[in-house]
């Protein structure tokens, strides 16, 4: 089993819609997480971290479920702009551990 | 403030040769780590440099090989190529304070290799 799992889609939704990613992880010991966003053929920018209380950035909304190791995006009123793939990210441990992507999930907003 | 910096952008190689790929860290940053991107998968850690030492490493053969100089640039060689190591190889760079706290992981460009 891989230590990060996301659907990798595509997901293909109409602007305006509201769409939700999913995430798991088998590790139990992992202490940090993330959402990274790649656009096709650049490098993963981080697009925010996710927190046991929930986080909110503007229309992006990230949670994180430890009981059943599971992190979540939430993306409301899509962009054409946000057409890219998002990456899980896990840290195993605190300290400078590497990070532990997911194989990204593909988002293809359409007009 | 440069952002991570890699050269060369894009590199084709034959399988058996070998290959030198290059990083410069965001300005302040010490720590740098390298990735692997397959086509279609997420980053792979390869191994990570502090202090011109390699601090940690992930699932990669010895084929694969880095240093770090002083100015905290690094470098990733390849050596023996095979055409599985076609892929993106993404560097970040990061602070390492004191035990080693990890922050945000800024990622370069990517150098895309192609081995033929």
């Amino acid at each position: 089993r891989k230590e990060v799992e996301q659907d990798p889609g595509p997901f293909n939704v109409p602007e305006g819609a509201t769409v939700a990613f999913n995430c798991t992880y088998s590790n139990s010991a992992s202490q940090s997480f993330f959402w990274y966003r790649q656009d096709c053929r650049k490098e993963p920018k981080l697009l925010m971290s996710v927190y046991s209380s929930g986080n909110e950035d503007g229309r992006f909304t990230a949670q994180l479920n430890r009981a059943s190791q599971y992190i979540s995006l939430l993306i409301r009123d899509s962009k054409l702009s946000d057409s890219a793939t998002y990456l899980c990210v896990v840290i195993r441990n605190s300290g400078n551990t590497p990070l532990v992507f997911g194989k990204g999930t593909r988002l293809s907003v359409i007009a | 403030d440069a952002g991570v910096t890699q050269s060369p952008t894009h590199l084709i190689k034959t399988r058996g040769q070998q290959v030198t790929l290059r990083c410069s860290p965001k300005s302040g940053h010490d720590t740098v780590s390298w990735y692997q991107q397959a086509l279609g998968q997420g980053p792979q850690f390869i191994f990570q440099y502090y202090e011109e030492e390699e601090r940690q490493r992930g699932n990669f053969p010895d084929r694969f090989s880095g240093h770090q100089f002083p100015n905290y640039s690094s470098e990733l060689n390849v050596n023996a190529l095979l055409l599985g190591d076609s892929a993106l190889y993404l560097c970040a760079s990061s602070i390492s304070k004191g035990t080693g706290a990890l922050y945000e992981q800024y990622f370069g460009p990517g150098t895309r290799l192609t081995v033929t």
